[in-house]
Formats: structure tokens, sequence, C-alpha cells
């Protein structure tokens, strides 16, 4: 059965430092991983990666898929206060087309 | 683009009653999901459309929920005899099929159901 593994479950974090959270999957065809972040309210799209290597960066963000290895990364760097979120992994399964989610990772980044 | 809006944004009801969700996706977005998130985990798939068209179903999903994209536009979610176990937040998303480097899933702010 499809399935995407997310660790930590959760996380605390001072400002300033860099975490780094992984997103493991086994799924039938895959298509393509995708990372958010949810704070509140809906999941809102952090990055798309279909290649393997191929990081993906925005400003303090960066992913990077393993398709060999079947997981993925999200890193941020200098984490601030507003960086607190669940952090949620899905992949594409291209069976299917359904997006199959992790439970996600809780950030909790103290000032 | 207005993003995709689902209404209403909270339900309460009590065990029993019948209640319908309304999801109204980015207008040129073929793919319509529904997904249940209860507290502490991710998204669960329940049920997708292209078009007008269910591709399928979560064989998790009681007979109790049934969903409709009638026009190809908007979605109906209904959950007959709701029941205390579902209690969650119903995220609907829509996407543009075949996905390419910019289109992955767009959701809306969820409804909250709570069956009381």
């Amino acid at each position: 059965e499809d399935k995407v593994v997310q660790s930590p479950l959760s996380l605390v974090v001072h400002e300033g430092d860099t975490v780094t959270l992984n997103c493991s999957y086994e799924v039938t065809n895959f298509r393509s991983l995708l990372w958010y972040k949810q704070e509140k309210k809906a999941p809102t799209f952090l990055f798309m990666l279909t290649s393997s290597g191929i990081e993906k960066k925005s400003g303090r963000l960066s992913s990077i898929l393993d398709k060999k290895e079947l997981f993925s990364i999200l890193n941020i760097t200098a984490t601030q206060t507003g960086d607190s979120a669940v952090y949620l992994c899905a992949v594409e399964a291209g069976g299917t087309y359904k997006y199959i989610f992790g439970t996600g990772t809780r950030l909790k980044v103290l000032a | 683009d207005t993003g995709v809006s689902q209404d209403p944004r909270h339900k309460i009801t009590k065990r029993g009653q019948n209640v319908t969700f309304r999801c109204d996706p980015i207008s040129e977005h073929n793919r319509l999901y529904w997904y249940r998130q209860t507290l502490g985990q991710g998204p669960e798939f329940l049920t997708y459309f292209q078009n007008e068209a269910q591709l399928e179903k979560s064989r998790l999903l009681s007979d109790r929920f049934s969903a409709e994209r009638p026009k190809g536009s908007f979605s109906t979610l209904e959950i007959q005899r709701t029941e205390q176990g579902d209690s969650a937040m119903y995220l609907c998303a829509s996407s543009l099929y075949p996905t390419g480097p910019n289109s992955p899933l767009h959701f809306g702010n969820g409804t909250r159901l709570t069956v009381t």
C-alpha cells in the first residue's frame, strides 16, 4: 500500500538554528513530491520535486529529492518564529493520480 | 485567480443529521480533491474528480459520504447520518492536469465539522 512517512514528528528549536525535515515514501509510479507549510488553516505550497538531485530553493528554505533511496529533505536555515508550523510532505502516485500525505512534522521555533 | 473557496467555514451539527459542504476550485483547474484532516494528522484522501467524473473514492470512505461535481466546476460533499467520528476539517483542493512544475495542489481554507 502506498505510504508517506515523515520524521521527526515534532521539533523544537531556537531562532537561528538550522533544521532538516525528512520524508520517505513508497508509492506506485511516483510522479512528484510536494512540500507544504500549514499554520492554522489551508496548507500552503512550498516546493514540487520531480527529479533526483536537483535542489529547489526559496529564501531560507530548500529541498531535494532522492528517487533511488525514496526520500526528500526540507531544510530551513536561520529559523525564525514565523517558521513555526506543521510541514507536510505529499507524494503524487501516477497510477491513481491522488496525493498521499504524511502526518507532518510540527516545528516550533522559540525566540 | 481567487483561489479555492469552501463554504461554510464551520458547521456544528447533531449526530444523525445530514450535512453538505461546497467547494469552488480555481476556475481553470480540471481536478478537484476532497481530503479530511483530524488533529495531529496529515490530510487523508477521500475522493477526486477530473472535470465531472469521479475517478476514485477512498476504500475507507463509508457509504454515508457522497460527492458530486455536476458541471465540472464546483463540488459538493455530503455526509448522511453524521457520527461523532466524522468531526474533522474537510479540505478541498484543485489542480490542473497534467501536473506541471507550476501546477501543484492548491487548498481551500477548509470546513470544520463538529458533530455533537
